[in-house]
C-alpha cells in the first residue's frame, strides 16, 4: 500500500540553523500538508500547498518557514533561524484531490529538536 | 470560531472491557469527522471517519463512532478492547466551503491494562 515517507526521522539542530524537512506524498496525489505537534501538544496545521502554490497558512506559519516542490516527488520544509519553540514533531501529509470528504495520509513524522 | 475538544486526555482501562473516547466539535457550518490513532513513534492513521448519511460510522480494529448533531459530537467507542489498542486518539474535523485543513482536538491517551 503507498504511504508517505519522511525523512530524517530526528533532527538535533543549533538554534539559528536551517533545517530542511523532507517528505515524499503518495504518487498520485495533488494536496500536501505540513503539521507539527509540540511534545505534549495538539497536531497543528501549519500549511497546506496545491499546484505549487501555498493553498492556506496558519498564524503559525511565519517568513522563517517555507515550503517547496523541487521535483515531481519531494516536498519539502525549511525552517530558515530554528528556534527553541520550534522542536516539535513535523507531520506531511497528501490526499489525493483536496476535498474536505478525503482521508489525509500522514507520514511517520520528522522529530526536530532545537538547542 | 471552530474548535475540537476531547474531555479526557487519558482513558485507563482493563483489557475486554468497553471504551468510550469523547469529542465534541463547534462550527457554524457543516463538517467532516475524522478519529486518528496514533501508535508509539509512528504517523497518524485513520481509525473511521463521518461524511454524511448513517450516523453510525465503523472504522478498522473493531471501533465505531457515532455522529451526534444536536450535542455537536463525535464519541468513538469499541465494546472489548485489546492491549494492542494502548496509543494516542485524536479527534478531527474539517468544515465544508473549501477548508482543507483539519483541526484537530488535544488527544486522548488510550492505556489499556491486563
Amino acid at each position: 500500500e503507498p504511504e508517505v515517507t519522511q525523512t530524517p526521522s530526528h533532527q538535533v539542530t543549533q538554534m539559528g540553523q536551517e533545517v530542511i524537512l523532507r517528505c515524499v506524498p503518495i504518487s498520485n496525489h495533488l494536496y500536501f500538508y505540513w503539521y507539527r505537534q509540540i511534545l505534549g501538544q495538539k497536531v497543528e496545521f501549519l500549511v497546506s500547498f496545491y499546484n505549487n502554490e501555498i493553498s492556506e497558512k496558519s498564524e503559525i506559519f511565519d517568513d522563517q518557514f517555507s515550503v517547496e516542490r523541487p521535483d515531481g516527488s519531494n516536498f519539502t520544509l525549511k525552517i530558515r533561524s530554528t528556534k527553541l519553540e520550534d522542536s516539535a514533531m513535523y507531520f506531511c501529509a497528501s490526499e489525493p484531490r483536496g476535498q474536505p470528504q478525503e482521508t489525509q495520509y500522514f507520514g511517520p513524522g520528522t522529530r526536530l529538536l532545537v538547542l | 470560531a471552530q474548535s475540537v475538544t476531547q474531555l479526557d486526555s487519558q482513558v485507563p482501562v482493563f483489557e475486554e472491557a468497553p471504551v468510550e473516547l469523547r469529542c465534541n466539535y463547534s462550527s457554524s457550518v457543516s463538517v467532516y469527522l475524522f478519529w486518528y490513532v496514533q501508535y508509539p513513534n509512528q504517523g497518524l492513521q485513520l481509525l473511521l471517519k463521518y461524511l454524511s448519511g448513517s450516523t453510525l460510522v465503523k472504522g478498522i480494529n473493531g471501533f465505531e463512532a457515532e455522529f451526534n448533531k444536536s450535542q455537536t459530537s463525535f464519541h468513538l467507542r469499541k465494546p472489548s478492547v485489546h492491549i494492542s489498542d494502548t496509543a494516542e486518539y485524536f479527534c478531527a474535523v474539517r468544515f465544508s466551503g473549501g477548508y482543507n485543513k483539519l483541526i484537530f482536538g488535544a488527544g486522548t491517551r488510550l492505556a489499556v491494562h491486563p
